[in-house]
């Protein structure tokens, strides 16, 4: 079935430094790719997506990038800072229904 | 702009009682979807709907969850009875365009249930 792959679960990084989190998924036909940041108590919140015909999109310290070939896909966070402290997810739309289907989450620590 | 409003935050019941929860998506959001998501997991579609119609309850446990949207607007989720493993936070989010499933999609606080 339909599902993404999403590494690592947890990832800690110094204050100022980068932080990378991938994404492998299974259907080839996928197109829309979205991150979203979950701080706790609150809902998922939308930090950056990406569509199929596009490489790469940059926003700020925050970058997505896209291989379609390979069926994976990154998000970069430079100069990390305190409030980047979250869990990020990554998702993408599904064949079937093209409902989303969201990784299990990385929780992101940035240490002082 | 406000947002998505989710009540009651939180919600302790035993199991075989029912639960409602409730959801104000954004004002003209046409797309309302309710999401399970399990502690360390990445949210489950439980339904999507357009305006007051339903698009996708593929994943819904229909034989004790139910949803409607009445009006296109306000959108209620019941459990009914509620297991232990229902014990999650149920999340409503709403997007302004129909369908949806390409853009973004707002998230309310969630309500956290704990079945007992």
């Amino acid at each position: 079935g339909e599902n993404v792959e999403q590494h690592p679960s947890t990832l800690s990084v110094q204050e100022g430094d980068s932080a990378v989190i991938k994404c492998t998924y299974s259907d080839s036909a996928s197109n829309y790719f979205p991150w979203y940041k979950q701080e706790l108590g609150k809902g998922p919140q939308l930090i950056i997506d990406i569509r199929s015909n596009v490489g790469e999109k940059k926003d700020q310290r925050i970058a997505v990038t896209l291989n379609k070939t390979a069926k994976h896909f990154s998000l970069h966070i430079t100069e990390t800072q305190p409030e980047d402290s979250a869990v990020y997810f990554c998702a993408y739309s599904g064949r079937s229904n093209y409902q989303l289907i969201w990784g299990a989450g990385t929780k992101l620590i940035i240490k002082p | 702009e406000a947002g998505v409003a989710q009540s009651p935050r939180y919600k302790i019941i035993e199991k075989r009682q029912s639960v409602a929860f409730w959801c104000n998506p954004i004002s003209g959001h046409a797309t309302l979807y309710w999401y399970q998501q399990i502690l360390g997991q990445g949210p489950k579609l439980l339904i999507q709907f357009q305006n007051n119609g339903v698009v996708d309850d593929s994943q819904l446990p229909k034989d004790r969850f139910s949803a409607e949207r009445l009006k296109g607007v306000d959108s209620t989720l019941k459990i009914q009875p509620a297991k232990l493993e229902d014990s999650a936070v149920y999340l409503c989010a709403s997007s302004p365009n129909p369908g949806g499933f390409d853009t973004e999609a707002f998230f309310g606080q969630g309500t956290r249930l704990t079945v007992v």
